[in-house]
């Protein structure tokens, strides 16, 4: 079964810490792994599309990179406003395949 | 500029009573859409999704519906509530590949 396991599922960094979040997937024949961003009560927003290992995308403090197995969305320098549930999703079919999250908070 | 309307934004329904979510989309014709479900403690999970009017793809079984009668509206709905049906419901467009613009939601609470 197509799969997509992020890890953490929480993350909580203070201003200025930096990290990464981790995106594992399992679908076979990857037609490309995307990364969303979530604010609290509002639909995802598109963040990046990463299609071959080595790739790399960035995007203000946000940096995404894929490998063969997994893709990590590293955060440089967190803000408070980078706090959000970062979603990864691959491509099955018709569908895209979500994983259930990372929920990062960022304390001042 | 794209735009996409969903209401209501929140309900809260009785099991066993109907439902019924709407979906519009300003500023694109023929537009792909789909309807999304997010509960709690699970990602998002696809239920519908569309390519035009009256065409209609099912993902996975389920008390729900969806109808396309025109092409910029789409609908969700069911005929008796479950209380699994609670959850975040998320109507998208898709705008290439992998990439979805998603509208602000309508949340569903089922008592």
């Amino acid at each position: 079964e197509d799969q997509v396991t992020q890890s953490p599922e929480a993350l909580r960094l203070q201003e200025g810490e930096s990290s990464s979040l981790n995106c594992s997937y399992t679908v076979s024949g990857l037609r490309g792994l995307f990364w969303y961003r979530q604010d609290p009560g509002k639909g995802p927003e598109f963040l990046f599309t990463l299609y071959s290992a080595g790739e790399e995308k960035e995007k203000e403090r946000l940096k995404a990179t894929l490998t063969k197995k997994e893709s990590f969305l590293h955060i440089t320098a967190p803000k408070p406003e980078d706090s959000a549930t970062y979603l990864c999703a691959d491509q099955a079919g018709t569908a895209l395949i979500f994983g259930k999250g990372t929920t990062l908070s960022v304390s001042s | 500029s794209q735009t996409i309307h969903q209401w209501p934004a929140t309900l809260v329904q009785p099991v066993g009573s109907p439902l019924s979510l709407e979906c519009t989309v300003e500023g694109t014709s023929n537009p792909n859409l789909y309807w999304y479900r997010q509960a709690a403690g699970r990602g998002l999970q696809l239920l519908f999704y569309s390519v035009g009017i009256g065409q209609i793809s099912s993902e996975v079984p389920q008390n729900l519906s969806a109808s396309r009668p025109q092409d910029r509206q789409f609908i969700l709905s069911s005929k008796k509530l479950l209380l699994s049906d609670s959850g975040f419901y998320l109507c998208a467009r898709k705008l290439g590949p992998g990439e979805l613009f998603f509208g602000e939601g309508s949340r569903l609470t089922v008592l």
